[in-house]
């Protein structure tokens, strides 16, 4: 367990609506990343972060925003939800030698109506 | 650029009997190589992994896989299927010039028949 939470577990919000998702690590890891999982697609990487205020676009980065102000927190945005941000989201650290194993949060069940 | 492949997207076997999964991957460095298993509603741990050490490696919950080079396989398998094994399976590939960062296959949802 490398202490990862998420939450909210589950929202439901209107488009058009800005949502904050969180993601807090209890142990200082560098690397953070937060993906979407959609039948079929496998996992898809959004942004991620290699440290504080360092942060890059992912494959399907656009309408997502992402913010890293403190080691522990990893804060995913959409800024303006659209049905098609209807996902579940999960954070991931990477961890262990080299720093070469993800470790997942329990995921964020997101729906956009 | 490093890519994944996971052939077939549900791969159904009988309680008992062997499980195969398969991955290909295409690499222009050698690879780190992962399996992770998600089971229904969590996210994904974890299962087994190859970084330059042994070829054939052994996990948790008795799965192993084989690192081969000249086939660009990293096949998952276990000699008995149980029905607490059905969950989605993915395989991922990671190099030190890509910082390690992971891609992904599609998965694999491993279905148990009693």
């Amino acid at each position: 367990d490398a202490g990862i939470t998420q939450s909210p577990r589950h929202k439901v919000t209107e488009t058009g609506t800005p949502v904050t998702l969180r993601c807090h690590q209890t142990e200082n890891h560098r690397y953070m990343y937060w993906y979407r999982q959609d039948p079929g697609h496998g996992l898809r990487l959004i942004h991620y972060s290699y440290g504080v205020k360092d942060t890059d676009k992912g494959e399907v980065s656009d309408g997502y925003s992402v913010s890293r102000s403190k080691t522990e927190d990893f804060l995913l945005t959409l800024e303006s939800a659209t049905s098609s941000q209807t996902s579940v989201y999960f954070c991931a650290i990477l961890a262990g030698n080299k720093n070469t194993e993800a470790f997942f949060g329990q995921g964020t069940r997101l729906t956009v109506v | 650029a490093q890519s994944v492949t996971q052939l077939g997207s549900h791969v159904s076997v009988s309680e008992g009997a062997l499980v195969l999964l398969r991955c290909n991957y295409s690499s222009s460095v050698p690879p780190y190589l992962f399996w992770y298993v998600q089971y229904p509603n969590q996210g994904l741990q974890l299962l087994l992994k190859y970084t330059s050490a042994a070829t054939l490696v052994k996990g948790i919950n008795g799965f192993e896989a084989e690192f081969k080079k000249s086939e660009t396989s990293f096949h998952l398998t276990k000699p008995s299927a149980h029905m607490s094994d059905a969950a989605e399976y993915f395989c991922a590939v990671s190099t030190p010039d890509s910082n390690y960062q992971l891609i992904w296959g599609a998965g694999t949802k491993l279905i148990i028949k009693p």
